[in-house]
């Protein structure tokens, strides 16, 4: 049963759009969702994350948006650049499972020059 | 400053044989997570620690997986009788706390791979 899906395995956008990755998750539970980037050979690096008492997060380049209604969110990436090309995972936790992550499937993100 | 380091970093072993992998957390993180990602998937939850105690190992494929955090710092996971399902990358992570939203550093992994 996975709780958490991405549902692209990949992407590809050109330099300077917008990248937006999708995730939806199924357990109401969860009340923290992260962003990780993950390059080869390399652990998954944290990049944002929101709470659920918040529909919106923005750090720089990189938007979160949480639809709790929908258990969906999204992460939008303006402009896109060359150095996003990775794999992007979207994780939940709750506290009460002394938050460890639980995973979606990733999305290989390829930015065009 | 330093952040979370594993060793080795690649393990080739044969079926049936014992493996240890180590973790090394970012200095002061008390809690520390392990993970296993196999190719084409996100990583799933092994156990995590609190401390020097397993808080929840429900993760655990089974019996032949184990964990330990003696000194509170350093965890190593311990494989036995290993399989050739066991290859995948090994993920540790640490974090600041347990009981508060904190978000977790990790190591590169290890890539294990059983012949």
């Amino acid at each position: 049963d996975q709780q958490v899906k991405q549902n692209s395995p990949s992407l590809s956008v050109q330099e300077g759009r917008i990248s937006i990755l999708n995730c939806d998750y199924t357990n109401s539970m969860f009340d923290y969702f992260l962003w990780y980037k993950k390059y080869p050979a390399e652990g998954p690096t944290f990049l944002i994350s929101i709470s659920s008492i918040k529909d919106k997060n923005e750090d720089g380049r990189f938007t979160v948006f949480l639809n709790k209604s929908a258990k969906h969110l999204s992460l939008h990436i303006v402009p896109s650049q060359p150095g996003d090309s990775a794999v992007y995972f979207c994780a939940a936790s709750h506290m009460e499972y002394g938050n460890k992550l639980v995973f979606g499937a990733g999305t290989i993100l390829r930015v065009k020059s | 400053g330093a952040g979370v380091s594993q060793t080795p970093s690649n393990k080739v072993t044969e079926k049936g044989k014992y493996v240890e992998l180590r973790c090394d957390p970012i200095s002061g993180h008390t809690a520390l997570y392990w993970y296993r990602q196999s190719l084409g998937q996100g990583p799933e939850f092994l156990i995590y620690f609190q401390g020097t105690g397993a808080a929840d190992d429900s993760g655990l494929p089974n019996d032949r997986f184990f964990a330990v955090r003696p000194e509170g710092s350093v965890s190593t996971l311990k494989i036995q009788r290993t399989e050739r399902g066991d290859s995948a990358v090994y993920l540790c992570a640490s974090s600041l706390l347990v009981t508060t939203y904190n978000e977790q550093f990790f190591g590169p992994g290890t890539r294990l791979t059983v012949l």
